[in-house]
């Protein structure tokens, strides 16, 4: 049973353009979510988090969305670049604001951002 | 500040070995999770330690086990391995309630 899916294994979008990517919880104590993001041969690298008791976090050209009520989550990159062709996991965790060890990963979206 | 660090970055092992997997954790940070991640799948947690002591495990059997030690550095061990133990094993490691920094990871094929 998956509790969090990312249901588009991959996505191509134009360099400029903006890039979405999903994620929906089945959870509802999950109390905080992030994203992240992962380079062949390399080990994931946090991107951007936001908490349950809000809806929107920005962080330069990242911004998470989260809808409680749909248990949907959603990252978006504007303007998208090359650089930021990667694998994207959206993962939740138990604990509000807390550790970040326990933490659920959805399969990824591999994204993917033409010149 | 020196990053997350595994060894070794790859591995084969038979069916049935046991194996050693390492971790040495960012400077500062005394908490330590491993997760593995199968192949088209995304990391799933295995166990955590906080200060060398267990604090979390995943839905994993008990030849998972791990150590953690007082520098906060980690082993991961692997008994009677299976083929569907091949997989990439990452570490992360965070200083209690921020966000965690993970290693490369350690790509195991079990044969």
């Amino acid at each position: 049973d998956q509790q969090v899916k990312q249901n588009s294994p991959s996505l191509s979008v134009q360099e400029g353009r903006i890039s979405i990517l999903n994620c929906d919880y089945t959870n509802s104590m999950f109390d905080y979510f992030l994203w992240y993001k992962k380079y062949p041969a390399e080990g994931p690298t946090f991107l951007i988090s936001i908490s349950s008791i809000k809806d929107k976090n920005e962080d330069g050209r990242f911004t998470v969305f989260l809808n409680k009520s749909a248990k949907h989550l959603s990252l978006h990159i504007v303007p998208s670049q090359p650089g930021d062709s990667a694998v994207y996991f959206c993962a939740a965790s138990p604990n509000y604001g807390g550790s970040q060890g326990n933490l659920i990963f959805g399969k990824g979206t591999k994204l993917s951002v033409k010149p | 500040e020196t990053g997350v660090t595994q060894s070794p970055t790859h591995l084969i092992k038979t069916r049935g070995q046991q194996v050693t997997l390492r971790c040495s954790s960012q400077s500062g940070h005394n908490t330590v999770s491993w997760y593995q991640q199968a192949l088209g799948q995304g990391p799933q947690f295995i166990f955590q330690y906080y200060r060398e002591e267990e604090n979390g495990r995943g839905n994993f059997p008990p030849r998972f086990s791990g150590l953690q030690f007082p520098n906060y550095s980690s082993e991961l061990n692997v008994n009677a391995l299976e083929l569907d133990d091949s997989a990439l094993y990452l570490c992360a490691s965070s200083l209690e309630w921020t966000e965690a920094f993970f290693g490369q990871g350690t790509r195991l094929t079990v044969v």
